[in-house]
């Protein structure tokens, strides 16, 4: 079957503006996570969905992060205000709403 | 929080050899171990995890052991092939729900031809 989807593969920007990324996780998927990994780096927990609702939103750097998933299904992530250090690759993750999660293919950020 | 430490960050082992990377957590409370390799460019993929209510689990080449007392896990490859070639990373989490991963800072395994 289909596994995670994000778009777009990359994305640049230049610093200060604002952006989306979309993540479209395995159907039936109920806990959707994001990701963030920078170079040489293993990924960085950002937040996790059960459902609708954040039920985990620790790993967000500060208030210009936001993510949403209005209907339980697509998550889309915002960045306002981009920064030249939010440069990395933007991963999401899907599980069933137990332990092994299934990463996306990943959006490339690069702020100019 | 969780704190996961990973050895080697590169790793480079003829064809044929067996590969060891060793991962330490700090939170008594985790109790889920996935390792993930991925490819350059190419998305994280699950290879094999193991809980804590077993110290040891194999698949084919690839086998994971846990040490809960210690609190440190490890991954082998035996047998290695050019295909093994990847960045390896480790993670850990409390078992049984959706909780996020927290991940090791990844191990470069070369193969040797």
């Amino acid at each position: 079957g289909a596994g995670v989807s994000q778009t777009p593969s990359n994305k640049v920007t230049e610093k200060g503006k604002y952006v989306e990324l979309r993540c479209d996780p395995i159907s039936g998927h109920t806990a959707l996570y994001w990701y963030r990994q920078s170079l040489g780096q293993g990924p960085e927990f950002l937040i996790y969905f059960q459902g609708t609702g954040a039920a985990d939103d620790s790993g967000l750097p500060n208030d210009r992060f936001f993510a949403v998933r209005p209907e339980g299904s697509v998550s889309t992530l915002k960045i306002q205000r981009t920064e030249r250090g939010d440069s990395a690759v933007y991963l999401c993750a899907s599980s069933l709403g137990g332990d092994t999660q299934y990463f996306g293919p990943g959006t490339r950020l690069t702020v100019l | 929080g969780e704190n996961v430490e990973q050895h080697p960050s590169t790793l480079s082992v003829q064809e044929g050899d067996s590969a060891v990377i060793k991962c330490t957590y700090s939170d008594s409370a985790s109790n889920y171990f996935p390792w993930y390799k991925q490819e350059l460019g190419k998305r994280p993929q699950l290879i094999i995890d193991i809980r804590s209510n077993v110290g040891e689990k194999k698949d084919q080449r690839i086998a994971v052991t846990l040490n809960k007392t210690a609190k440190h896990f490890s991954l082998h490859i035996t047998e290695t092939q050019p295909e093994d070639s990847a960045v390896y990373f480790c993670a850990a989490k409390e078992g049984g729900g959706a909780d996020g991963l927290t991940f090791g800072k990844g191990t470069h395994l070369i193969i040797q031809p």
